[in-house]
């Protein structure tokens, strides 16, 4: 299966642990998007990389959540001193982009399954 | 800011019936606009999408058009089948950028 894919699926952890979470994009994606689900709502957009940067990030994005893609293919998600508000479905996408003129044909976003966090 | 309305569910229908799930926004500039569908158990997928204004995005049977002048990407369907039952959501991405912004989302019942 070449799509994107997360690990891990699920995560159980206490409150005030710190968590990590990986994706894997499809591999000649090079940018790569996190969002946040939580329960009966859309998806939240989090923060995108073009291949090794960070080019934008949410003001949901606490000073506790960091996102790293240091090679530009995986990233990584890390949420520090975690909250019960912190439960949600953390989603990865990856697209392909085209240069500034393209930019408004918006290249399709795929994404993977996603990772149950669960935070007591 | 940007932020996409969609019809609240969950909408039940009966195998063959004519589907109608109404998504309306609110943009500066130009967005591009799309349906995703998320099966139970499994990830969002791309259902359709559309660019510009006028354009129709169409896939599966699914069909939804670009209204500038009322906002709107309403998903429509003929004919509805049980294995349709899934939620929908409608989201754009802003004029430039490829973030996405998505509605609540609504959940389709599809009963033989």
């Amino acid at each position: 299966d070449t799509g994107v894919s997360q690990n891990p699926r699920h995560k159980i952890t206490k409150r005030g642990q710190n968590v990590t979470f990986r994706c894997d994009p499809i591999s000649e994606h090079n940018r790569l998007y996190w969002y946040r689900q939580t329960l009966g709502q859309g998806p939240e957009f989090l923060t995108y990389f073009q291949n090794e940067a960070q080019l934008e990030k949410s003001r949901l994005l606490s000073d506790r959540f960091s996102a790293e893609r240091p090679k530009g293919s995986f990233s990584t998600l890390e949420i520090q001193r975690t909250e019960q508000g912190d439960s949600a479905m953390y989603l990865c996408a990856s697209s392909t982009s085209g240069g500034a003129r393209e930019s408004r044909a918006t290249d399709t976003q795929y994404f993977g399954p996603g990772t149950r966090l669960t935070v007591l | 800011g940007d932020s996409v309305t969609q019809m609240e569910g969950p909408v039940t229908l009966s195998e063959e019936a004519f589907l109608t799930i109404n998504c309306t926004y609110t943009a500066t500039g130009y967005p591009s606009l799309f349906w995703y569908v998320q099966y139970p158990g499994e990830g969002l997928q791309l259902l359709l999408k559309a660019t510009k204004a006028d354009d129709k995005g169409s896939n599966k049977g699914f069909e939804a058009t670009y209204r500038k002048e009322t906002t709107s990407f309403h998903l429509e369907k003929g004919s509805v089948q049980v294995s349709d039952s899934a939620v929908y959501f409608c989201a754009l991405s802003p004029g430039g950028y490829n973030k996405l912004i998505f509605g609540a989302g609504t959940r389709l019942a599809v009963h033989p």
